[in-house]
């Protein structure tokens, strides 16, 4: 199985709202990404976990929070969202962090009202 | 701040032309150099992982260059087919930033029959 999954597909939210997006593979990765994408821009990334560990976080914002229960998930907690973070979320995911292949999900269309 | 340059950003060919893109990127601290296919709706696929000056791959009608000292990659696509539709994204992987992608903004390829 070399697929990564996400879900939902799409979402809309509001401001005060709480969600959670989620990524799962099976093909014993132990590094795990998210990158956001804006429309006519490329993929950005925001975090990596690397076997359950945060590893990188770009500076993104606090309400934005990821999560890896283990090996095959990674959450990616939404609260308190602005309308500008609406995009498409990724997820990807790599044999190990310093391993260059990353495979990847098709992503959940975020939409904040 | 890393810069990853492709162009064109889009390109309309007819069935049966051949055609090819450019990607350009730092020539400093390179580890990989990385190429996507990415259909609408779908997961973003990987073509290639590139890490050697000179390299060249092929996967059936499909085949990359690279050149590290300079810092540029070319996709080369044989005889394209509609199939061949998609945008084409490039990513640079540095020396010093483990698992972290620098996507550019991708040349979307339109193939008419």
């Amino acid at each position: 199985d070399t697929e990564v999954t996400q879900t939902p597909k799409h979402l809309v939210m509001g401001m005060t709202n709480k969600k959670s997006l989620k990524c799962e593979q099976h093909m014993g990765h132990r590094a795990m990404y998210w990158y956001k994408q804006k429309a006519k821009k490329p993929p950005e990334l925001m975090f990596v976990y690397s076997y359950e560990k945060l590893s990188i976080n770009e500076s993104v914002p606090s309400r934005f929070s990821p999560e890896c229960p283990n090996s095959s998930l990674l959450n990616l907690h939404l609260h308190a969202l602005q309308p500008e973070d609406s995009a498409l979320y990724l997820c990807a995911s790599s044999q190990s962090q310093q391993w260059n292949e990353q495979f990847f999900g098709p992503g959940t269309r975020l939409t904040v009202l | 701040i890393l810069n990853v340059e492709q162009s064109p950003q889009s390109l309309h060919v007819q069935e049966g032309d051949s055609t090819n893109f450019t990607c350009s990127f730092p020539s400093s601290n390179f580890y990989a150099l990385h190429w996507y296919r990415w259909e609408t709706a779908k997961s973003p696929e990987a073509l290639f992982v590139m890490t050697l000056n000179g390299d060249e791959k092929k996967k059936g009608r499909i085949s990359a260059t690279l050149n590290t000292k300079e810092g540029y990659s070319y996709l080369y696509i044989k005889g394209s087919q509609p199939e061949d539709s998609a945008t084409y994204l490039c990513a640079f992987h540095g020396s010093g930033n483990t698992g972290k992608l620098i996507f550019g903004q991708g040349t979307t390829l339109q193939v008419k029959p």
